[in-house]
């Protein structure tokens, strides 16, 4: 079941905040967050299992809410090199494979 | 840091063509992914391994595609009769565990169909 992610595609300019929702119509044991540039793989971010926790990775962090099956990944203070798109994956028992979101492209403009 | 690596970059070929895309997984990983991308677009789980055998595939992995690991080192897959939507970007992926370890993915193989 693929996750739904929005916005879908969003402009900053450099030192503003975003936020990109990940939800799911299914419980989750866990979603991954990537960040892939044009052209390049995907890579990895940071991964919430289940229990409601918040983790950080330098100015961007995330949240998983269990309950709400849905987790937003936040990127404070943006800075040139945050472009590109993020993609969540999700995984709904710990023994599947991920299923990746739409993903949101995030452009960071001077 | 170790990483995925795949063969080659880019590949044409004719539809109709058989294709083997090779992909060499960080090597203590458990297991292995293909996922492919269409331009622009998702990125979309093809098949997952694991202790030499298929452990789930999608709807996309029908009987034109399978995967293999010819050696200790190589997981292969290969498109036996290829067609124009096949053209996509191909990326292979591993990871130590599943659930709660991340995937490292390679730098992916453009595969053009014409």
């Amino acid at each position: 079941q693929q996750p739904v992610q929005s916005p879908q595609a969003v402009i900053l300019r450099e030192g503003e905040d975003a936020v990109i929702n990940c939800s799911s119509s299914k419980a989750l044991y866990s979603v991954h967050w990537y960040r892939q540039k044009h052209g390049e793989a995907p890579v990895f971010l940071m991964i919430l299992l289940k229990g409601g926790e918040q983790k950080g990775h330098e100015k961007i962090s995330a949240s998983f809410n269990e309950k709400k099956q849905q987790s937003s990944l936040y990127l404070t203070a943006s800075q040139l090199s945050y472009s590109g798109t993020y993609f969540c994956g999700t995984d709904n028992s710990g023994n599947t494979p991920l299923v990746f979101g739409k993903g949101t492209r995030l452009s960071v403009i001077a | 840091e170790p990483e995925v690596t795949q063969t080659p970059s880019h590949q044409v070929t004719q539809m109709g063509q058989e294709v083997i895309l090779r992909c060499v997984p960080i090597s203590n990983h458990l297991y292995f992914y293909w996922y492919r991308q269409i331009l622009g677009q998702k990125v979309e789980f093809l098949v997952s391994f694991y202790n030499n055998e298929i452990s789930e595939k999608s709807e996309i992995f029908d009987d034109q595609f399978s995967v293999e690991r010819p050696d200790g080192s190589n997981f292969t897959l290969k498109i036996r009769s290829t067609k124009l939507e096949d053209s996509a970007m191909y990326f292979c992926a591993s990871s130590e565990r599943r659930g709660n370890s991340p995937l490292h993915f390679g730098n992916g193989t453009r595969l053009t169909v014409t």
